[in-house]
């Protein structure tokens, strides 16, 4: 999996936007960015996950460079329960591969304060 | 909708002792993955299990061993525990062809070794 970079933590103001970023330099053509986020001792969760194209769901929008080597996960109205060390995995995806397992490494804690 | 399910959520053994956690997917996924969170560090990918099979390996101890059984759980099976091997052990499952992968991970078992 190619290394990622994030800022190690971040505050977020309750109510606004949290944009969290993310430097994947190294990616591949056929790896995917993905964001995972742990609250406080609970299992991590899925939240998006892109190619190229910018991404949106439920949960959040994921902004990916048109050269594929940053992206920027975007919470649009982050609340306290968005409290969470968020991750910015980029990995192979679907399909019969070994490799599957996730790699977490220096994600980013993020603060939401009211 | 049916989550992940890990048993026990707590576990307090004495160093040399054995332990057994247990793991239940979500029904239909036939891939099982282990990861192993210590204190203040990010989650570490244990071992997998793709169809009853390891799949890939991680850094898993030798006194450490897994296996997912014909219903699809998976236990992980720990020996001669040591103070170190006190963490938070999440499993995740997911189904291996499905498009994009994504793990859902349980709320994870706390082993304290005493």
């Amino acid at each position: 999996d190619a290394k990622t970079t994030q800022p190690t933590s971040m505050d977020c103001a309750e109510g606004r936007a949290a944009n969290l970023p993310c430097n994947h330099s190294t990616i591949s053509g056929n790896e995917y960015v993905y964001w995972y986020r742990q609250i406080h001792s609970q299992g991590p969760q899925y939240i998006i996950h892109g190619l190229k194209n910018n991404e949106t769901n439920e949960m959040a929008s994921l902004i990916i460079t048109e050269d594929r080597k940053s992206s920027t996960l975007i919470l649009p109205h982050a609340t306290l329960r968005d409290t969470a060390v968020y991750y910015c995995i980029v990995r192979v995806a679907g399909g019969n591969n070994a490799g599957n397992m996730l790699t977490f490494g220096g994600g980013t804690r993020l603060m939401v304060k009211p | 909708a049916a989550g992940v399910i890990q048993s026990p959520r707590h576990l307090i053994k004495e160093k040399r002792e054995t332990a057994t956690l247990k793991c239940y997917p979500i029904p239909r996924h036939d891939t099982v993955y282990w990861y192993q969170q210590g204190p203040g560090q990010d989650p570490q990918f244990l071992i997998s299990f793709y169809e009853k099979m390891q799949s890939d390996k991680g850094s898993i101890p030798d006194r450490f061993s897994a296996q997912q059984f014909s219903d699809y759980h998976s236990e992980l099976n720990m020996s001669s525990l040591e103070l170190g091997d006190s963490a938070l052990y999440f499993c995740a499952s997911s189904l291996r062809l499905a498009a994009y992968n994504e793990q859902f991970f349980g709320p994870g078992t706390r082993l304290t070794v005493l």
